[in-house]
């Protein structure tokens, strides 16, 4: 079965780091992209960005530029989204999915998402 | 590049036949995709290049449109339906950006 399984729950305070997965499993890892949606609560979804496992290349999408670094380590087939500062505004559901490229594809894949709550 | 979806929200009845719209501020071809999410849970991808089904997604759902103006129809609700619809541009990886969303309500 193809899945994508997130990291658990988190809950942390203003200014400390975090760092959260998305562990690929039942297809070649590094043949998709893994992007990164943030979903505030009540509200809609957020393209982050996207990092590819085969050479790392990594593209974000502007509001988030600077505010978080998204990585990937193909060995163990995970990706990451890490903040240094966390700020209470990073409250939200962070869902990972998979993309094969873009023009003629979607999302097709999608983690079962991890809550952040910091306070 | 924005998406914008109408309605934001919309009742209709188990059996009515339903259209979300989504229109691009600059030409996105056929790149465009259509995902249905429900309460806490993760989106889940309908549509893809435009009016493509998602392999498992119901015949009743069916995409159309092109370039700036696209339409989500469903031909024949269900009670499983009721949800929140989402469109996505996928026109460069550098941005990827969503519609705002139109909740599918139960009238």
């Amino acid at each position: 079965e193809v899945q994508l399984v997130q990291s658990g729950v988190e809950m942390k305070k203003p200014g400390e780091s975090l760092k959260i997965s998305c562990k690929g499993s039942g297809y070649t890892f590094d043949t998709y992209w893994i992007g990164w949606v943030r979903q505030m609560p009540g509200k809609g979804l957020e393209w982050m960005g996207i990092v590819h496992p085969a050479d790392s290349d990594t593209r974000y999408s502007p509001p988030f530029q600077g505010q978080v670094i998204i990585s990937v380590d193909k060995s163990i087939s995970t990706a990451y989204l890490q903040w240094s500062s966390l700020k209470a505004s990073d409250t939200a559901m962070y869902y990972c999915a998979r993309l094969r490229a873009v023009a003629y594809y979607g999302l097709d894949v999608w983690g079962q998402g991890t809550t952040v709550t910091v306070s | 590049i924005q998406l914008t979806q109408s309605p934001s929200s919309l009742a209709a009845s188990v059996g009515d036949r339903v259209t979300i719209t989504c229109r691009a501020r600059q030409d996105i071809s056929s790149y465009l995709a259509w995902y249905q999410q429900k309460p806490g849970k993760a989106p889940k991808l309908l549509i893809y290049a435009a009016s493509t089904l998602q392999i498992g997604v119901p015949s009743r759902f069916s995409g159309s449109g092109s370039e700036t103006d696209f339409t989500l129809t469903i031909s024949s609700l269900q009670p499983e339906d009721f949800a929140t619809y989402y469109c996505q541009q996928l026109d460069s990886y550098n941005s990827l950006t969503f519609g705002q969303g139109t909740r599918l309500e139960i009238k």
